[in-house]
């Protein structure tokens, strides 16, 4: 079992709608969790971290963590063409040198 | 802010060779760097972390005498893939963090071809 899991898609929605991305993780020491999206071809941009459970919003984007389930979630409003992308969650542990453990990254088509 | 770079951005050289890939913090100081290895579809696998003066340590797996790391400053890594062979044709990618920081901010990729 991977310690992070995450829908591979791909997750097709029409424009304007609310795009709801999730991870499962099994490692409790996780401290921090990130969110990045990834256009083909590119390096990962960083879009929200975020450290303890709760909410965090940023513009259209809302991130949203569990540690209790061990769940993260990453919602998306008014969702254009320009998010189609691959998101990959990330989480780290501060004193295992801060190295990222990826999801393998959940495909979204928005569609116009 | 926050602005990794990256070069080359694509890089094609023929089996045996060596190339040299470099990343460079822009607008930020970062002590730390990583090295990540991508292929299609998949995603990132870390190759090893590295420590401005310092030795880069390695994932489990990575052959460090193959995957020449050096962190020169605290704005330049660098990752020399040395006697290229065609399965080491992949996108590289490197991310820094800045001091004090938890996250990670990465290049745009240079993908590498070995024919």
């Amino acid at each position: 079992q991977k310690e992070v899991e995450q829908d591979p898609g791909p997750l097709s929605v029409p424009e304007g709608a609310i795009v709801s991305l999730n991870c499962t993780y099994s490692n409790s020491a996780f401290q921090y969790f990130m969110w990045y999206r990834q256009y083909s071809r590119k390096g990962p941009e960083l879009l929200m971290y975020t450290y303890s459970s709760g909410n965090k919003e940023d513009g259209r984007f809302t991130a949203q963590v569990d540690k209790s389930s061990k769940y993260i979630s990453l919602f998306i409003r008014d969702s254009q063409p320009s998010d189609s992308a691959t998101y990959l969650c990330a989480m780290s542990i501060i004193t295992a040198g801060n190295k990222l453990t990826f999801g393998g990254g959940t495909r979204v088509l928005v569609k116009p | 802010g926050a602005v990794v770079s990256q070069h080359p951005s694509r890089v094609i050289c023929k089996s045996g060779t060596s190339v040299k890939i470099e990343c460079r913090s822009l607008d930020f100081q970062a002590t730390t760097m990583f090295w990540y290895r991508q292929f299609p579809k998949q995603s990132l696998m870390l190759m090893a972390t590295s420590n401005e003066g310092s030795k880069a340590t390695y994932e489990q797996g990575v052959e460090k005498d193959k995957f020449l790391i050096n962190h020169a400053s605290l704005t330049l890594s660098t990752l020399t893939v040395t006697s290229a062979h065609p399965e080491d044709s992949s996108f590289y990618i490197c991310s820094a963090q800045p001091d004090r920081n938890v996250e990670q901010y990465f290049g745009p990729g240079t993908r590498l071809t070995v024919t």
